[in-house]
């Protein structure tokens, strides 16, 4: 089935860049995903690529798409403390693509 | 942008008695609504698609009779935990698709948080 992994914690210094890694195992991925949660809050959709795509950027942040490897990253530029939150890589693919398969999640905390 | 409300953003409740949360897209129609689980530092785990005047399409290992979906309009989705125990205490999120099939214009509630005494 569906997997998407990512590393559990990420601890990066006040204005340094923020990169968060995933991987994921479905071939059919369609649409990939990076998701913010603050503490108690519900979701937000940060940004997302399509498959047929290696990277985006929007503002500080900077999506990479390594199709060979399924491989996804989110490079947060000029981290501030705002940006402190657990950052979720998800997919879906083309035949569902409502169903959004998530991973585990990676927090974000910012020293200063 | 697109806004889904969830009510109540926190309850407690006794073992044993059963709890309806809410989950409205305040400013579109939602055909389809989705509810999610989250258990303390672990990710979102789908459990049910509903669809607007017809039964939801619940996930492999999440009980239909246990975890009631009524989707009665285009704005409102309800999830009634039955007889609630505290295995069940959780963090609950629905989300809202605005347009059929598109998952990058799904959006999320703020979430509710159930503790079950």
């Amino acid at each position: 089935g569906e997997d998407v992994e990512q590393s559990l914690f990420l601890s990066v210094r006040e204005g340094d860049s923020s990169v968060i890694n995933c991987t994921y195992t479905d071939s059919s991925s369609t649409y990939l995903y990076w998701y913010k949660q603050e503490p108690g809050a519900g979701l937000q959709l940060l940004t997302y690529i399509f498959s047929n795509m290696d990277m985006k950027q929007d503002q500080r942040l900077t999506v990479l798409l390594n199709k060979k490897d399924k491989h996804l990253s989110l490079r947060i530029a000029d981290t501030q403390t705002g940006d402190s939150a657990i950052y979720f890589c998800a997919e879906s693919d083309y035949s569902s693509a409502s169903k959004i398969i998530f991973g585990s999640g990676t927090r974000l905390s910012i020293r200063p | 942008g697109a806004v889904v409300s969830q009510h109540p953003s926190r309850v407690i409740c006794k073992s044993g008695t059963s709890v309806k949360i809410e989950c409205r897209s305040l400013d579109f129609q939602a055909t389809t609504m989705f509810w999610y689980r989250q258990f303390p530092k672990q990710s979102l785990m789908l459990m049910a698609t509903s669809n607007e005047g017809s039964k939801a399409t619940y996930e492999q290992g999440v009980e239909k009779d246990k975890f009631l979906i009524n989707h009665a309009s285009l704005t409102l989705s309800t999830l009634t935990v039955t007889s609630a125990h505290p295995e069940d205490s959780s963090f609950y999120i629905c989300s809202a698709d605005e347009s059929r099939g598109k998952a990058e214009t799904q959006y999320f509630g703020p979430g509710t948080r159930l503790l079950v005494l």
